[in-house]
Parts: structure tokens; sequence; C-alpha cells
């Protein structure tokens, strides 16, 4: 089976705090895809990261950062000092071979001031 | 470079009309992403289209179709439309069809009453 599972719904945390958003992946395929989408209240599914099944390097990008493992089919992305722009639907999608994209269901994340 | 643009932003229809939607690709790119979003289905795949052959299909009725022009740009056709089709409508494209990373338009608000 393919499948992405965020469990997290929603996730609060006061400015400057730090906040991880964890993405569980199924897949059988040896060659995959990884990816972060980013959904503010405008609509738009803005592109984050994407990551392939060959490079367990974690990413950091200003203040994001990746952590994906194999090992436990992981791949979790943190955000450092967050900020009340941060607040938005976060996505993680899976692209196993050349089947289509699945997408987990999102954590909406709210960073109060 | 322009991003993916989607026409019109906002729609509303009544139960069983039709109603098409028009999606112009990133300049270069030929692939082509249909997705529907509601609140409790999330993010649901529709199709795919490369080179104006449709590549992936989801699990929708035959009501949906799309189709790709030469030029890339893509429409999906909504037919009989219910009160379950309203939704956001996305569409994303990627310079080829397999591996690369999909950008997505801001959205078509569809609205049916």
């Amino acid at each position: 089976a393919q499948k992405v599972t965020q469990a997290q719904t929603e996730s609060s945390v006061v400015e400057k705090e730090d906040v991880t958003l964890d993405c569980v992946y199924e897949t059988r395929d040896t060659t995959y895809y990884l990816f972060w989408y980013k959904q503010p209240p405008s609509g738009e599914l803005v592109f984050l990261i994407r990551r392939n099944s060959f490079d367990e390097q974690n990413e950091i990008s200003g203040r994001y950062s990746w952590n994906f493992q194999k090992s436990t089919s992981s791949f979790n992305f943190t955000i450092t000092a967050s900020q009340v722009v941060d607040s938005a639907v976060y996505f993680c999608a899976l692209r196993p071979g050349t089947y289509k994209y699945i997408f987990g269901t999102g954590t909406r994340l709210k960073v109060l001031a | 470079k322009a991003g993916v643009t989607q026409t019109p932003r906002y729609l509303i229809k009544t139960r069983g009309q039709q109603v098409t939607l028009s999606c112009s690709p990133i300049s270069g790119h030929r692939s082509v992403s249909w997705y529907q979003q509601t609140p409790g289905q999330g993010l649901q795949f529709l199709f795919e289209y490369f080179s104006e052959t449709q590549r992936n299909k989801g699990n929708f009725p035959g009501r949906f179709s799309g189709r790709q022009f030469s030029n890339s740009r893509s429409e999906m056709n909504v037919s009989t439309l219910e009160l379950g089709d309203s939704a956001l409508y996305l569409c994303a494209s990627s310079a080829t069809a397999f591996t690369d990373t999909q950008y997505f338009g801001p959205g078509t608000r569809l609205t049916v009453l």
C-alpha cells in the first residue's frame, strides 16, 4: 500500500518556539520522492522541499529543517523560532516510482503571537 | 518566470450545470495534474496529463474529465454538477511527468448551489 500519514491534525505554538510536524509514509518502491508543501489561507500550495529515497541527508533552509529516516519511514519537518507567518496547513506528499502523488491529510499549524 | 495560473478563481454554479476550469502551466512544463480539495476528503488526485495524454487517473466518476492541449494548457470539465462537487480545484505543473516537483496554482473555488 502507498500511504502518507500526518498524525497531527493541528498544532499550536507560541511565537519563537520550535515545532516539529510529523510525516510517516508507506511504499514498497525502492525509488520514491518525498515532498513538503505549505498552504497558507490564500489556498495555493507552496513547494518547500523534495527528497529522493537515496538521499537521507538532512536539510536545513533558514528556519526550516527536515529529517529523513528510511529506517522509520519518516520525513519530519521542523520550524525553528516559529513566526506568525508560518501559520498554515502543511502537507507531506509521496511520489512512489511513476505513480501519482499521494498527499497526507495535512497539519494545521497555528503560531500565536 | 510566471507561475501556474488558473481561471476562473471563483465560480458559482447550480446543480445539474456543467463547468470548465482552465490551467496554464509554468512555461516549459509539459505535465499538468488536477486535484480536488475539500474539508472532508482532503487533497484528492483527479488526473495527470503529459504531452496531451492522460497518464494517471484518480477515483472519480466519469462526470470529471480533462484534456491537455499542444501548448500544455489544460482544462477540466465537470458535468451534471452535484452539491458535493463544491471544492477548491488545484492544478499543478511539472517539467516532465515522472520525477519532477509539482508547482501549484492558486486554485479555482467552485461552489455548487
